[in-house]
């Protein structure tokens, strides 16, 4: 099925460093939504967004919904260890029913 | 807070077994959803049910049934279980109405072996 387009595919952080991960897509969605996965372990939502502009935090992460309704970001600010892991977004759209459509990950790992 | 759970974290089977992966959500959800993840394939939607008894497949439904006779409850069931059907499988669920309608919400994952 469609994947969304989300870069970069990984990325190496520093502890303090600040790191930013996007989505994009051809089609427009209502909702956006970025979920953490830990080794082992299901997707937990981080943070959801539901109107074009619209800037959530949680903690250190922020998120933003495009204005285009086309694209969508994911900020950390200054990174600790355990903000290791693969990061997904995830869109939904009304013509999509009950389903959604996933970007393919951000997998963070620590600088050795 | 929403809460899925799934019956088991590890499962090891062995090829031709019938396999049954239960998922219960306590939120009153109308969705759940059904999920194979594989590295460099994402998560792919195997079937999903949007009320009790009735379900839809999603991309990769050869060699799954599902069944959903409770609303807080989804089975995924492998008639005839494969090697190709290793995976960690994920279950989900999501409202139908209000400000967070298909809002998915995971259960921790099924690693599932099939010798």
């Amino acid at each position: 099925g469609q994947q969304l387009n989300q870069s970069p595919q990984s990325m190496f952080i520093q502890e303090g460093e600040d790191v930013s991960m996007n989505c994009t897509s051809s089609s427009i969605f209502n909702t956006w939504l970025w979920y953490k996965q830990d080794p082992g372990e299901g997707p937990v939502l981080l943070i959801a967004l539901y109107k074009a502009g619209e800037l959530t935090s949680n903690g250190r992460l922020t998120a933003q919904f495009g204005i285009t309704r086309k694209d969508s970001f994911l900020n950390i600010s200054a990174s600790i260890p355990s903000d290791v892991g693969i990061y997904f977004c995830a869109g939904h759209s009304r013509a999509a029913g009950n389903k959604l459509t996933f970007g393919g990950g951000t997998r963070v790992l620590v600088k050795p | 807070d929403v809460k899925v759970t799934q019956s088991s974290r590890y499962l090891v089977k062995r090829t031709g077994e019938k396999v049954f992966l239960e998922c219960v959500q306590d939120m009153d959800h109308e969705n759940m959803f059904w999920y194979r993840q594989d590295p460099g394939l994402g998560l792919r939607l195997i079937y999903f049910s949007y009320d009790v008894k009735m379900k839809e497949k999603g991309d990769i439904p050869e060699g799954y049934s599902v069944s959903r006779e409770k609303k807080e409850r989804f089975s995924l069931i492998l008639e005839s279980a494969s090697t190709n059907q290793t995976s960690m499988y994920l279950c989900a669920s999501s409202t139908l109405t209000g400000e967070r309608a298909d809002t998915q919400y995971f259960g921790p994952g099924t690693r599932l072996t099939v010798l």
